[in-house]
């Protein structure tokens, strides 16, 4: 499988501020997402981030506070605009394997005060 | 859109005795279901998966069931190791080539040695 790493692993921020989380992946991938984990709960789909063209968001998110990037195969960022107490997550890369699987980078664990 | 009830939230065994985790779908359209493995501060963890044309795999101490007709599945795990403590998390695809993943809430499996 593939070698996903995110930066940075953790971050403890100003409420109002702006944190750009980068996903690298070691080989060139046609699928890429970013889900967020709120405290002690399941995962949930933010957005497929594509290559070359605006990111595709599922309901209750969107582009103005979570603007993403995806310059090339193997690197896309997810940016929380804006934040505030509520956006305290775990944000999760991850990348689609070949055989349909889906694998997660280790996670941007985020504290906003 | 899909929903999975996943089932028990918390489950303590005894190392060496066995633990099954269950979890139910409801679009019968989905196809396949992957279980990951989630430790304390990392990313879920891809340890098995199952599509719809099979009923059942196992990888070594580690086994998932399939019942299309009452769509639920199963994982289990026998022989447990303090190790295998973790949250565990089923989850549910539909249609071929996607990778949006619907996910059940967790199992906290606590294995006593």
């Amino acid at each position: 499988s593939a070698v996903i790493s995110q930066k940075p692993s953790r971050d403890i921020c100003q409420r109002g501020t702006s944190l750009t989380i980068q996903c690298q992946v070691d080989s060139q991938v046609t699928m890429m997402f970013w889900y967020r984990q709120q405290p002690g709960q399941s995962l949930t789909l933010i957005a497929t981030a594509n290559q070359g063209s605006e990111a595709t968001y599922e309901s209750g998110f969107v582009i103005d506070k979570f603007p993403i990037s995806r310059p090339n195969l193997t690197f896309s960022t997810l940016t929380v605009s804006n934040m505030s107490p509520e956006d305290s997550s775990i944000y999760l890369c991850s990348v689609g394997g070949p055989k349909g699987e889906a694998f997660f980078g280790q996670g941007t664990r985020l504290t906003v005060v | 859109g899909e929903n999975v009830e996943q089932h028990p939230s918390t489950l303590s065994v005894q190392e060496g005795d066995s633990a099954v985790i269950k979890c139910t779908y409801s679009d019968s359209a989905s196809n396949y279901f992957p279980w990951y493995k989630q430790e304390l501060g990392k990313g879920p963890q891809l340890i098995i998966d199952i599509r719809s044309n099979v009923g059942e795999k196992k990888d070594q101490r580690i086994a998932v069931t399939l019942n299309k007709t009452a769509k639920h599945f199963s994982l289990h795990i026998t022989e447990t190791q303090p190790e295998d403590s973790a949250v565990y998390f089923c989850a549910a695809v539909k249609g071929a080539g996607s990778y949006q993943l619907t996910f059940g809430k967790g199992t906290k499996l606590s294995v006593i040695p």
